[in-house]
């Protein structure tokens, strides 16, 4: 029972241009959300958060958007640059995840950032 | 300002053999979390644990597997009689717990097991 779901294993874009990474969840008791970037050999890091009664949150080139009613989020990160090329994470936390802080993760979606 | 500290980087055994891998969380933090990755797969809840005291153990596999957080000394994972299918990437990561909003976790390096 995949609870954080990112469909696109991979995504491919060109350098300047938008990447949108996106990622749906089943549960509606989460009630945070949040996005991880993970490059190899490296743990994940933190890179934005969005509360679940907001439907976006900004952090210079990155902005979360959530669709409450559809389950969906997305990170879109604008202009894409060849160091963004990472795995990213969508991870959520809060009730659906038995309100003990644990974050629920999907399974990443690789972005490589083309010059 | 050390982050959290994992160690071994990575380990290898082989199977039967025990794992043990550390985790040191960063400073301040007194809630440790532990992930595993499987290759090609993303990252699974393993266990949660506050000093001395284990909260959330729900992804632990029911043998074999065991974690402990002391008093004094870093964050353990244990992993008895080991076999292929534990090979995988170990994360460990801690926060400062539940406030007022997100619990932003804070990850390690991670451990690397191998079973030959």
């Amino acid at each position: 029972d995949q609870q954080v779901k990112q469909n696109s294993p991979s995504l491919s874009v060109q350098e300047g241009r938008i990447s949108i990474l996106n990622c749906d969840y089943t549960n509606s008791m989460f009630d945070y959300f949040l996005w991880y970037k993970k490059y190899p050999a490296e743990g994940p890091t933190f890179l934005i958060s969005i509360s679940s009664i907001k439907d976006k949150n900004e952090d210079g080139r990155f902005t979360v958007f959530l669709n409450k009613s559809a389950k969906h989020l997305s990170l879109h990160i604008v202009p894409s640059q060849p160091g963004d090329s990472a795995v990213y994470f969508c991870a959520a936390s809060g009730v659906g995840s038995g309100n003990t802080g644990k974050l629920i993760f999907g399974q990443g979606t690789t972005l490589q950032v083309k010059p | 300002n050390a982050g959290v500290m994992q160690n071994p980087r990575h380990l290898v055994r082989r199977r039967g053999q025990e794992a043990r891998l550390r985790c040191s969380p960063m400073k301040g933090h007194s809630h440790v979390y532990w992930y595993r990755q499987l290759p090609e797969e993303g990252l699974k809840f393993m266990v949660y644990l506050q000093k001395e005291n284990i909260i959330d153990e729900s992804g632990m596999p029911k043998e074999r597997f065991s974690a402990e957080f002391p008093k004094e000394g870093p964050s353990i994972l244990r992993i008895q009689q080991v076999v292929r299918g534990d090979s995988a990437a170990y994360f460990c990561a801690s926060s400062q717990g539940r406030t007022s909003g997100a619990n932003v976790l804070t990850f390690g390096a991670g451990s690397r097991l191998t079973v030959l």
